[in-house]
């Protein structure tokens, strides 16, 4: 399966301690994504990255949130001194070269919970 | 800025039609999508519209109206499985943005 993979599926932390959500895009993909989810909500931008660059962290907390997409392996999303209103599902999403009409195509989430 | 709206809910029978609309305001646009998403699971890719018009992909069919800022999802024969949250999105024209915006969703029930 090349799909997009998320891990861990589930993440539980306790107040205070460090999230560290895993992505590897699909084969091929070069742009990658992460967007955040409430229950019964929409999904809200985080912020976009290609290979060793950010290109677009607008909808990124400016505080303990921090994201990367190295060379090798995968991208990382890491959220610092957790606090209950980041518990969410986490989704990561990547495409194909950037082109307007590449859908994002997405994985099963990480749904994070702080306790 | 974007602003994408949406119903919030909808109802509709086994066999009929549902039309779930969209309305966006961007500042720039280079497409829109939607999505499927059931409870607990990733969004899967729907359909893609930039120019006006329909495109049809089976039972489902996408429209796009761009001077309207509008667009519907129509799905025909409904089946239970399509009971979902369907997600309009934007992609606006900004150079330096590839994301997706996204609506709210329009959570659908089919009924027997």
């Amino acid at each position: 399966n090349a799909g997009v993979m998320q891990n861990p599926r589930h993440l539980v932390r306790r107040r205070g301690q460090e999230a560290r959500l895993r992505c590897s895009p699909m084969k091929g993909h070069s742009h990658v994504y992460w967007y955040r989810q409430l229950p019964e909500e929409g999904l809200k931008f985080m912020v976009y990255l290609q290979k060793e660059n950010i290109i677009d962290e607008s909808g990124m907390p400016k505080e303990r949130f921090s994201a990367e997409f190295p060379k090798e392996g995968p991208s990382i999303l890491r959220i610092q001194q957790v606090v209950r209103g980041d518990s969410a599902a986490y989704f990561c999403a990547s495409s194909l070269q950037g082109q307007y009409n590449s859908p994002l195509h997405f994985g099963n989430g990480t749904r994070l919970t702080v306790t | 800025g974007q602003n994408i709206d949406q119903p919030t809910e909808m109802t509709a029978t086994e066999g009929a039609i549902v039309q779930i609309n969209c309305t966006y305001q961007t500042s720039g646009f280079n497409g829109l999508f939607w999505y499927q998403q059931h409870a607990g699971e990733a969004p899967t890719f729907l359909s893609y519209n930039v120019l006006d018009g329909l495109e049809e992909k089976g039972r489902f069919s996408s429209f796009l109206s761009r001077s309207k800022g509008y667009s519907y999802l129509l799905l025909k024969e409904l089946q239970m499985k399509d009971s979902a949250s369907y997600l309009c999105a934007v992609r606006d024209g900004d150079m330096g943005r590839r994301a997706l915006t996204f609506g709210s969703g329009t959570r659908l029930q089919v009924q027997p």
